[in-house]
């Protein structure tokens, strides 16, 4: 049972575009929503972080919205550079309050694209 | 940021051996580390969570007989894949926790390594 999903396997941007990956979640337990980068043969690196109380968490280029009414969050990269191509991976904890998140769950990756 | 090794990147082993796979947070401690499993083209499964100096959480589903976990010291977490097969052959990743700042707050994240390939002929 995949509790997170990211629809998307891949997605090509133009440089100096907006990059949109979104991920959708069933476990109304999760409180806590994540989204990491990854590159080959290394492991996955932190970018950005929401918590459910929160509908929208922005840091530099890197915007996540939370829409949880319908289970979904994006990732808005603004403007995409080339540099950002990896694979995105969205993930989310079941972890009530304080600043331990814990145990995640990984969607599949979404691998972004960003043509000079 | 905090850096989180493997070791060793590319495991090779025959079928009905064992492999042991090291976890190291190299410039922080950590009392939770964690252990992924990726197949093909899927998510990152969390197989256990691992704290130092008690028995690991093995999560649904893993065969805690099979993958063996140790966490000796706030530093070292070791996963030994025992009597391998080659349905075994994944690519395993850990992660150490710490706490950081994250925009300004303080927020624990978890820091993963490399990840670790086995094949199991």
């Amino acid at each position: 049972d995949q509790q997170v999903k990211q629809n998307s396997p891949s997605l090509s941007v133009q440089e100096g575009r907006i990059s949109i990956l979104n991920c959708d979640y069933t476990n109304s337990m999760f409180d806590y929503f994540l989204w990491y980068k990854k590159y080959p043969a290394e492991g996955p690196t932190f970018l950005i972080s929401i918590s459910s109380i929160k509908d929208k968490n922005e840091d530099g280029r890197f915007t996540v919205f939370l829409n949880k009414s319908a289970k979904h969050l994006s990732l808005h990269i603004v403007p995409s550079q080339p540099g950002d191509s990896a694979v995105y991976f969205c993930a989310a904890s079941a972890n009530a309050g304080g600043t331990s998140y814990g145990k995640l769950t990984f969607g599949q990756g979404t691998i972004l694209t960003v043509h000079p | 940021g905090a850096v989180v090794s493997q070791h060793p990147s590319r495991v090779i082993c025959k079928s009905g051996t064992s492999v042991k796979i090291e976890c190291r947070s190299l410039d922080f401690q950590a009392t939770t580390m964690f252990w992924y499993r990726q197949f093909p083209k899927k998510s990152l499964m969390l197989m256990a969570t691992s704290n130092e100096g008690s028995k690991a959480t093995y999560e649904q589903g893993v065969e805690k007989d099979k993958f063996l976990i140790n966490h000796a010291s706030l530093t070292l977490s070791t996963l030994t894949v025992t009597s391998a097969h080659p349905e075994d052959s994944s690519f395993y990743i850990c992660s150490a926790s710490r706490d950081g700042m994250i925009q300004n707050q303080v927020q624990e994240t978890q820091y993963f390594g490399p990840g670790t390939r086995l094949l199991v002929l």
